[in-house]
């Protein structure tokens, strides 16, 4: 167990839906990360957040959006939900900004868009 | 952008033999190389890492070397288990920006066949 926590664990929904999914650091960590996994393309960052602010942008769709709380929790925000969308989502969590930060994973969120 | 190769896709191995997967990464400034091992409907998660100033570093069966003048790095798995069957993926630090902090190679597949 690596103390990040993503809910749900599965989502169903359909094209042109909303959906958010939520992601709780480990104790301590200040940086979120987001990634998407499909099968073909490996794991793709999406974005990351530090202490409540976005520090880095990869190539996430106009479509998703991220915010991190203070309470540290981060949320990504998916809309007009399309069926290349289906993917497991991730995020991680390090305790700084640091690029030799380790960052750890929680288990996922696996979203399916009919 | 940067880039990380990884070989094998596929690795079927025998119970008791080793395991070998080596990654390529073209960001010369790179110097911190996770490995991370991901079961079926998990997370990622960290086996081992090694930054810079090591050559090798060794956690019981397993082992990771890095060589920076050729940049490739590899994970040893010795006296393999049926539990060691996972995708194992090598990751390289890069610069943050538009690729985060980690770049991910597109996995190993390990199968041990007791």
């Amino acid at each position: 167990d690596s103390g990040v926590t993503q809910t749900p664990k599965h989502l169903i929904t359909a094209t042109g839906q909303r959906v958010t999914l939520r992601c709780s650091p480990r104790s301590g960590d200040l940086s979120v990360y987001w990634y998407q996994q499909s099968l073909d393309q490996g794991l793709q960052f999406l974005i990351q957040y530090y202490n409540g602010e976005e520090r880095a942008k990869g190539n996430i769709l106009e479509r998703f959006s991220a915010q991190q709380f203070p309470d540290l929790h981060s949320e990504l925000n998916l809309s007009s939900l399309e069926l290349g969308d289906s993917a497991l989502y991730f995020c991680a969590s390090s305790p700084g900004v640091g690029l030799t930060d380790t960052q750890y994973f929680g288990p996922g969120t696996r979203l399916t868009v009919l | 952008g940067e880039n990380v190769e990884q070989h094998p896709s596929t690795l079927s191995v025998q119970e008791g033999d080793s395991a070998v997967i080596k990654c390529t990464y073209s960001d010369s400034a790179s110097n911190y190389f996770p490995w991370y091992k991901q079961e079926l409907g998990k997370g990622p998660q960290l086996i081992i890492d090694i930054r810079s100033n090591v050559g090798e570093k060794k956690d019981q069966r397993i082992a990771v070397t890095l060589n920076k003048t050729a940049k490739h790095f590899s994970l040893h798995i010795t006296e393999t288990q049926p539990e060691d069957s996972a995708v194992y993926f090598c990751a390289a630090s890069v610069n943050g920006g538009s690729q985060g902090n980690l770049i991910f190679g597109k996995g190993t597949k390990l199968s041990v066949k007791p």
